[in-house]
């Protein structure tokens, strides 16, 4: 089963303005990663985020993360074409095995 | 470093054929993981090795399917037979140990299997 859904579905905006991505789990974790997918390509990851952090930052990228209300959010600031892609978060698997687990993503459009 | 390399990046083939995809991760990695993506069920585990040796099988759809790893830069993920519902598209990833964890995985390209 899917531990990590991102919400929305999917989301268009012009370029210049701020993306934001969410995605909630049901059980504990370890770490919350963040990655992109290009149309026809593999994924990327971009952050990795400890269950005791609650912000990481990376160009302009912004992560939180609120464990106790098992979410986390992705705001891309000042987005550019090259940012459509997809993005999912992964959560560790149900039983603390560690290995991550995929929502099935946001799928962001930006407007040149 | 290369990257994990997949191969073939697509395969068409007929249902009922054996099919062989195959992966090799980063130099030094020491876990591998086979993904598969639809856009029913999105991006779904199916197996995942730890040096070399297979550790959850559990999302291997039935046993037509088979992975093995013998040795730490090779990876194979078989379908025999293959049916139409096998199309999809199937990663390769790999990823050191943390202390608490796994890394950032890094994806192939990924292998686009259409079964006819």
């Amino acid at each position: 089963s899917q531990q990590g859904e991102e919400d929305p579905q999917a989301l268009s905006i012009q370029e210049g303005e701020n993306a934001t991505m969410n995605c909630s789990y049901k059980t504990s974790i370890n770490n919350l990663q963040w990655y992109r997918q290009n149309s026809g390509r593999g994924l990327v990851h971009l952050i990795l985020i400890r269950s005791n952090e609650r912000e990481k930052h990376s160009g302009r990228l912004r992560v939180t993360l609120d464990t106790s209300k098992k979410s986390s959010s992705l705001l891309i600031t000042a987005s550019r074409a090259a940012d459509t892609a997809s993005y999912f978060c992964a959560t560790d698997r149900p039983g603390g095995s560690y290995i991550p687990t995929f929502g099935r993503g946001t799928s962001l459009i930006v407007h040149p | 470093d290369a990257g994990v390399i997949q191969s073939p990046r697509h395969e068409v083939t007929e249902m009922g054929q054996e099919v062989t995809l195959r992966c090799k991760p980063i130099s030094g990695h020491d876990y591998l993981f086979w993904y598969r993506q639809t856009m029913m069920r999105g991006l779904e585990l199916l197996i995942y090795f730890n040096n070399n040796v297979p550790i959850d099988d559990s999302g291997m759809p039935e046993d037509r399917f088979s992975a093995k790893m013998p040795n730490a830069s090779f990876s194979t993920l078989k379908i025999q037979p293959s049916e139409p519902r096998d199309s999809a598209v199937y990663f390769c990833a790999s990823s050191f140990s943390l202390v608490a964890g796994v890394g950032e995985l890094f994806f192939g390209e990924g292998s686009r299997l259409t079964v006819l």
